[in-house]
């Protein structure tokens, strides 16, 4: 069974930069069926989509955080990471990496998530 | 990119019906038949109900259903139970390796 597992700090300071690692287990990050995602979700709003990573290492990224994102992957380790700089408040939010099927671009598995708070 | 558009909330008593829209444009919803939806209770995340307009995964009871026409894709959730109450988001191929996700509907149940 696949499992995705976000990690890094549950605190950023304003301005600094936000880091992520998502770790999946029970599967191959390498496949080319899928490619990797980072969602967030601001308390109490919607699912955002941040930016996506294939194995290739091609990126894609949210055109409105596209000049602060990057977004990584370690194919050696079955990682992929996020970062994000120049945060502030409204950054504010539950981070979840998920996996993407590729054909037709469904998440069919998520991590839990991981709160990530901005503030001073 | 804009997030597609559905209703903030709607409601329905045991054993009814429910619809949720959710409308997009031809470069994302109208494009292919690319769209799924996820069910969210709180504090948990999200979960794969319907995927490829119409298809449900293993385990999703048949009361969850999907269609689309056009531009504006929907849910129907037949049957309702109360552990059906909770958030639902539509979500559409919008390019190469990118989506778009609606705006999330809160489903009460009465």
């Amino acid at each position: 069974q696949l499992q995705l597992q976000e990690s890094g700090p549950g605190l950023v300071k304003p301005s600094e930069t936000l880091s992520l690692t998502c770790t999946v287990s029970g599967g191959s990050i390498s496949s080319t069926t899928y490619y990797w995602v980072w969602i967030r979700q601001p308390p109490g709003k919607g699912l955002e989509w941040i930016g996506s990573v294939y194995y290739s290492g091609s990126t894609y990224y949210n055109p409105s955080l596209k000049s602060r994102v990057t977004i990584s992957i370690d194919m050696s380790k079955n990682q992929f990471f996020l970062k994000m700089t120049s945060v502030t408040a409204a950054d504010t939010a539950l981070y979840y990496c998920a996996r993407v099927y590729k054909r037709t671009d469904y998440l069919d598995y998520w991590g839990q998530g991981t709160l990530v708070t901005v503030s001073s | 990119q804009s997030a597609l558009t559905q209703p903030r909330s709607v409601s329905g008593s045991p054993g009814q019906s429910v619809t949720i829209s959710c409308t997009g444009t031809s470069s994302d919803v109208g494009y292919h038949n690319y769209v799924s939806w996820y069910q969210q209770h709180p504090g948990k995340a999200p979960k794969l109900i319907i995927y490829d307009v119409t298809t449900r995964p293993s385990g999703v009871p048949d009361r969850f259903s999907g269609s689309k026409s056009g531009n504006t894709a929907s849910l129907t959730i037949s049957g309702l139970q109360a552990e059906d109450e909770a958030d639902y988001y539509c979500c559409s191929y919008a390019g190469d390796y990118t989506v778009v996700f609606g705006g999330g509907t809160k489903l009460t149940v009465l």
